[in-house]
């Protein structure tokens, strides 16, 4: 399985939007409504920030959300704010092993 | 609250096996609809899904590891277990283990471990 492509930085200035893309193929991000979006900062764990395309779990920024089209899926952070400077990964189940897949990464930068 | 903590050695030799524990804490590993992972990060690279196990004992690896890899669970312990052998160089990383909630949930990693660094080096 290879992993999703993700672009490796982007960066944006405080508040305004970001947009962070996710491609994959018809055996994962195409196939399925099970693309998960995760926020790592340096040093520690990852932190799921949406989850099932669109989602976000209880506690979560209403400025971060997420979609779908075909094969890619994107992350948009709006009102960007200092603390949002962090590595963005995607991830989603993939048919090819039953398991999941992650994508490279992106660094964020707040400007 | 559920946490999980990775525990096992710091430090592996070339071709040895190596071994990690995760302990859940807070709710029970029998617990259907999740599945236990283990997923690593090479330093200053991305993340890499290793593998999950079922309460049950159903397991799915990663095919670039699957040969090398066995994840076990022991449910009257709480825990979970990664076997990774003929370890080289490449597998030196931190270790996360985490909570794949999949069926009528996330179907993604909601609760990760701290996260564990394994070099490998004689």
């Amino acid at each position: 399985q290879s992993a999703l492509t993700q672009p490796a930085s982007v960066s944006g200035s405080p508040g305004q939007s970001i947009t962070i893309s996710c491609t994959g193929t018809s055996s994962d991000v195409g196939g399925y409504n099970y693309v998960s979006w995760y926020q790592q900062h340096p040093g520690k764990a990852p932190k799921l920030m949406i989850y099932d395309v669109s989602n976000r779990p209880s506690g979560v920024s209403n400025r971060f959300s997420g979609s779908k089209s075909g094969n890619t899926a994107s992350l948009t952070i709006s009102g960007l704010q200092a603390e949002d400077e962090a590595d963005y990964y995607c991830s989603s189940y993939t048919s090819s092993s039953r398991g999941v897949v992650f994508g490279g990464g992106t660094k964020l930068t707040v400007l | 609250q559920v946490q999980l903590q990775e525990s096992g050695p710091g430090l592996v030799k070339p071709s040895q096996t190596l071994s990690l524990t995760c302990t859940v804490s807070g709710g029970s590993i029998s617990s259907g609809g999740y599945y236990w992972s283990w997923i690593r990060q090479h330093p200053g690279k991305g993340l890499e899904w290793i593998g999950y196990i079922y309460y049950s004992g159903s397991t799915y690896y990663n095919p670039s590891l699957k040969s090398r890899v066995t994840i076990s669970v022991d449910t009257s312990k709480n825990q979970f277990s990664l076997k990774l052998s003929s370890v080289t160089a490449a597998d030196t990383a931190v270790y996360y283990c985490a909570r794949y909630c999949g069926g009528d949930c996330h179907d993604a990693f909601d609760i990760w471990g701290q996260g564990t660094m394994v070099t490998v080096s004689s």
